[in-house]
């Protein structure tokens, strides 16, 4: 099975742009969950899609969104971009049988100037 | 809400055994996840516990107590190839889904 694929892998924004990230999960999982990464940070949840809708989100101001097609592709909006958003997005999707666990993709690396 | 603490930096020597700890804090415990990342790549699954004991993978092991809120990832035989951060997360089953909160990684250095 192909992984999880994620586009664009680099991007360079100015600040007060916005910007769309794209994932394909794995074929057959329906759950597709963002994170951004950071030195200071670490790994942190932005959301999770399961067929189509939000089923949780983290603590991240609403310039932050996601949706989920009907393939389960996912793609996620920055607005108003800042310097602070500069990371890395990952994606992931959860494997359908026990324990669940999440196949990341490569990231977007986003650089907001 | 959750707090996951593990060590920022950790060193070690190739063939040595290294033991990784994490300590949490949740609501509602639904299991606990280790995930290696080499620098510039994506996370890959390493090992997951949901009940107290220890789980044997080839070279890697990991330990949970739930009653200490308490994990840790073994080791053994340490090649250089193992130098990467080690997260550890944990699920919460107060979510309806699958929400991980990763711990800040600990960055491992296997020296010769």
């Amino acid at each position: 099975k192909a992984g999880v694929t994620q586009t664009p892998r680099y991007l360079i924004k100015t600040r007060g742009q916005q910007v769309t990230l794209s994932c394909s999960p794995i074929s057959g999982h329906r759950s597709v969950s963002w994170y951004q990464q950071t030195p200071g940070q670490g790994l942190q949840f932005l959301f999770e899609y399961f067929s189509e809708t939000q089923r949780n989100k983290g603590n991240f101001p609403g310039r932050f969104s996601g949706r989920q097609f009907s393939n389960s592709r996912s793609e996620m909006n920055v607005s108003t971009l800042e310097l602070g958003d500069s990371a890395l997005y990952l994606c992931a999707s959860m494997g359908s049988g026990f324990p669940y666990e999440q196949y990341f993709g490569p990231g977007t690396r986003l650089t907001v100037t | 809400g959750q707090n996951i603490d593990q060590p920022t930096e950790m060193t070690a020597t190739e063939g040595a055994i290294v033991q990784i700890n994490c300590t949490y804090q949740t609501s509602g415990f639904n299991g606990l996840f280790w995930y290696q990342q080499h620098a510039g790549e994506a996370p890959t699954f390493l090992s997951y516990n949901v009940l107290d004991g220890l789980e044997e993978k080839g070279r890697f092991s990991s330990f949970l107590s739930r009653s200490k809120g308490y994990s840790y990832l073994l080791l053994k035989e340490l090649q250089m190839k193992d130098s990467a951060s080690y997260l550890c997360a944990v699920r919460d089953h107060n979510n309806a889904g699958n929400m991980l909160t990763f711990g800040g990684g600990t960055r491992l250095m296997v020296k010769p």
